[in-house]
Formats: C-alpha cells, sequence, structure tokens
C-alpha cells in the first residue's frame, strides 16, 4: 500500500462549484497533515495544513482531517478557473515530507 | 534571502557528464529537503538533512547520486555519469519544524 494515495484525475468542475479532493495516509503516526498547490510549470506551495480531527477553514479552502479513517480532504468553494492545479497531499508522522502523486483539478469557466 | 534558491534554473547536459544542483535555504530553516519530480509524476523524496545530524539518503536512486550539506545551510545534489532517466526537476525545500516545507523554484535538468 502506498503511502499517500490520491486519485490522479482529472476532476473536473465547473465554475462556482465546490470541488472536493482526498487523499489517503497509511501511516497512523502522522501528525499533521499539508496540502500544496501546484501549477503547471512551477514548484509546489502550501496552501492549508491541519492537525486535528475535524475542520479548518481558511477562505474558500476548508480541509478536514478524520484520524480514525486515515482521511484528509480539501474542499474548494466557489471554485475560479484560477484554481486550476495539482493539488499534492503530504503528512509528517516524523520529519519525513511524503507526497502523494496529487490529483489534477480542472475548473471550467 | 526570501526563498529558497536553487540554480542553475534549467541545466542541458550530456549523457556521461557529472553535474551540481546547489540549494541556499530560507535562513535558519534546519532542515533541507531534496525531491525529483519527472514529467507528469509526483514528487519522489531523494535525500533529508537535519542540523547536524547524518543525512536520511533512504531516497537516492543510485550510488550515482550523492549530497551534501556545508555548514548547515547551503546544499549541493551531484549526480555523476548522467543517464537519460536523470531528467526531471530537481525540488529543494527547507523548513523549521512540522510546519510544512517552502520549495525553490526547482532545478529542470535534460540529459542529451
Amino acid at each position: 500500500q502506498k503511502e499517500v494515495e490520491q486519485n490522479s484525475g482529472p476532476l473536473s468542475v465547473p465554475e462556482g462549484a465546490i470541488a472536493s479532493l482526498n487523499c489517503t495516509y497509511s501511516d497512523r503516526g502522522s501528525q499533521s497533515f499539508f496540502w500544496y498547490r501546484q501549477y503547471s510549470g512551477k514548484s509546489p506551495e502550501l496552501i492549508m495544513f491541519i492537525y486535528s480531527n475535524g475542520d479548518k477553514e481558511d477562505g474558500r479552502f476548508t480541509a478536514q482531517l478524520n484520524k480514525a479513517s486515515q482521511y484528509v480532504s480539501l474542499l474548494i468553494r466557489d471554485s475560479q478557473p484560477s484554481d486550476s492545479a495539482t493539488y499534492l497531499c503530504t503528512f509528517s508522522g516524523t520529519y519525513k515530507y511524503i507526497f502523494g502523486t496529487g490529483t489534477r483539478l480542472k475548473v471550467l469557466a | 534571502g526570501a526563498g529558497v534558491s536553487q540554480s542553475p534554473s534549467n541545466k542541458v547536459t550530456e549523457k556521461g557528464k557529472d553535474v551540481e544542483l546547489r540549494c541556499d535555504p530560507i535562513s535558519g530553516h534546519t532542515a533541507l529537503y531534496w525531491y525529483r519530480q519527472s514529467l507528469g509524476q509526483g514528487l519522489e523524496f531523494l535525500i533529508y538533512f537535519q542540523g547536524n545530524s547524518a543525512p536520511d539518503k533512504s531516497g537516492l536512486p543510485s550510488d550515482r547520486f550523492s549530497a551534501e550539506r556545508t555548514g548547515g545551510s547551503v546544499s549541493t545534489l551531484t549526480i555523476q555519469r548522467t543517464q537519460q532517466e536523470d531528467s526531471a526537476v530537481y525540488l529543494c525545500a527547507s523548513s523549521l519544524g512540522v510546519g510544512g516545507i517552502g520549495f525553490g523554484q526547482g532545478t529542470r535538468l535534460t540529459v542529451v
């Protein structure tokens, strides 16, 4: 089993809709969870992090963590064409950040 | 500097030549990471440095790859006898601790 699993997509949503991105992980000792956004040809940039079970909201983004089920998700409300990118999930149990392969999101205008 | 700085931005080399990629992390960041991203693929962990501790080299794909970090700051990733499959974007990242890592702009390596 891969340490971090994401659906590669592409996930296509119409402009203004909610995009839901999911990630499962295998290490029950993981403490911190992060979502990165990567535009084509650019480096990943950190957009959200979550440590505790439940929801964390930041603007149009909400991260959801369920440690018992070992999944973390990212919701993007009012999706914009500028949100079109690859979204990478990662966690840090000790120090090593293991990344999923990413989900490609396409927001259709 | 304000962010992680990598050089060169692009490197084209002939198969069999050695290359050196440089990373200058954010000032004060004790942790430094190297990742590799092949076209259309995810991030592949290569090596991790933390302060003066022995580096975690578990991700290096072969003994042609090596890295060092001098004075706890600048790091150099060296690839000897480059092969075409080494073509990728090499990303460096740094952090203070467990609050996520920040990436440089990457070095795009092309082996011809």
